[in-house]
C-alpha cells in the first residue's frame, strides 16, 4: 500500500518563528488533507489540498502531486500552534471504488513562549 | 449545529468485556470511518463504510466489529478478541470520495 512519511518528526520553535513541515508519499494520490491534533486529541481540519497552493491566515500549504509531496508552512508561530500535524492521503483503487485515507506518522510541534 | 458526535468521551472496561463506541453524524455524509491512535503514533484505519448496510475492513480490523444500519450512525464494537484495546478511537465522515473528511472528538478507551 501507499506509504506516507512526514518530516521532521519533532520540531521545537520559539514563538514568532516560521516553519515548514513536509509530507512525502510513495505513489500518486487523488486527495490530501492536513490536520492539526490539539492537546485534547481533536483533529482540526487545516487544508484539503490534492494539488496547488492554499492559504489561511498564518498557514499555507502546497501540494506538488507529480513529485509526490506536500508542504505545510506556519508563519509567526504561536504557542497555540503546538500539537501534532498530520497529513493524510487517499489513492483510489481500481476495483469497486473503495476509498480511504492513510495517515502519516505526524510532526510533533512545540512552540515556546 | 452539524457535526460528528462520539460518545462517551472516556470509557473504562474490564478485560474480557465487549464494549461499543458510538459515532453519530448529522452532516448527511455517506462515508464513515473508524481509526485507532496509540500514544505517540499516527492513525490506523479499523473499518470504513461508504454506504448504508455496507462496510469494509481497514488495516487493523481483527478484534473489532461494526454495523451501518442508518446513514447517520456507525457504531464500533471492541470485542474481547482484541488483544490490546486500550487506545484513542476516532470516527470520521465525509460526503463521498474526493471530499474533505471531518473527525469527531474521539473516545479514550481504557481496559483494565
Amino acid at each position: 500500500g501507499i506509504q506516507v512519511e512526514q518530516s521532521p518528526p519533532d520540531l521545537i520553535l520559539q514563538e514568532g518563528a516560521n516553519s515548514t513541515l513536509r509530507c512525502n508519499f510513495s505513489d500518486s494520490v487523488n486527495n490530501l488533507q492536513w490536520f492539526h491534533q490539539n492537546p485534547w486529541g481533536q483533529l482540526i481540519n487545516l487544508f484539503y489540498i490534492p494539488s496547488g497552493t492554499k492559504q489561511n491566515g498564518r498557514l499555507s500549504a502546497t501540494t506538488v502531486a507529480t513529485e509526490r509531496y506536500s508542504l505545510l508552512y506556519i508563519s509567526s508561530s504561536q504557542t497555540t500552534d503546538s500539537g501534532v500535524y498530520f497529513c493524510a492521503v487517499e489513492r483510489h483503487t481500481t476495483t469497486s471504488g473503495t476509498y480511504k485515507y492513510i495517515f502519516g506518522t505526524g510532526t510533533r510541534l512545540k512552540v515556546l513562549a | 449545529d452539524g457535526g460528528i458526535t462520539q460518545s462517551p468521551k472516556y470509557l473504562f472496561r474490564k478485560e474480557g468485556q465487549n464494549v461499543t463506541l458510538s459515532c453519530e453524524q448529522n452532516l448527511n455524509h455517506d462515508a464513515m470511518y473508524w481509526y485507532r491512535q496509540d500514544p505517540g503514533q499516527g492513525l490506523r484505519l479499523i473499518y470504513y463504510s461508504q454506504i448504508v448496510n455496507d462496510f469494509q475492513k481497514g488495516d487493523i480490523a481483527e478484534g473489532y466489529s461494526v454495523s451501518r444500519e442508518k446513514k447517520e450512525s456507525f457504531p464500533l464494537t471492541v470485542t474481547s478478541a482484541q488483544k490490546n484495546p486500550t487506545a484513542f478511537y476516532l470516527c470520521a465522515s465525509r460526503t463521498s470520495r474526493d471530499t474533505e473528511a471531518f473527525f469527531g472528538q474521539g473516545t479514550r478507551l481504557t481496559v483494565v
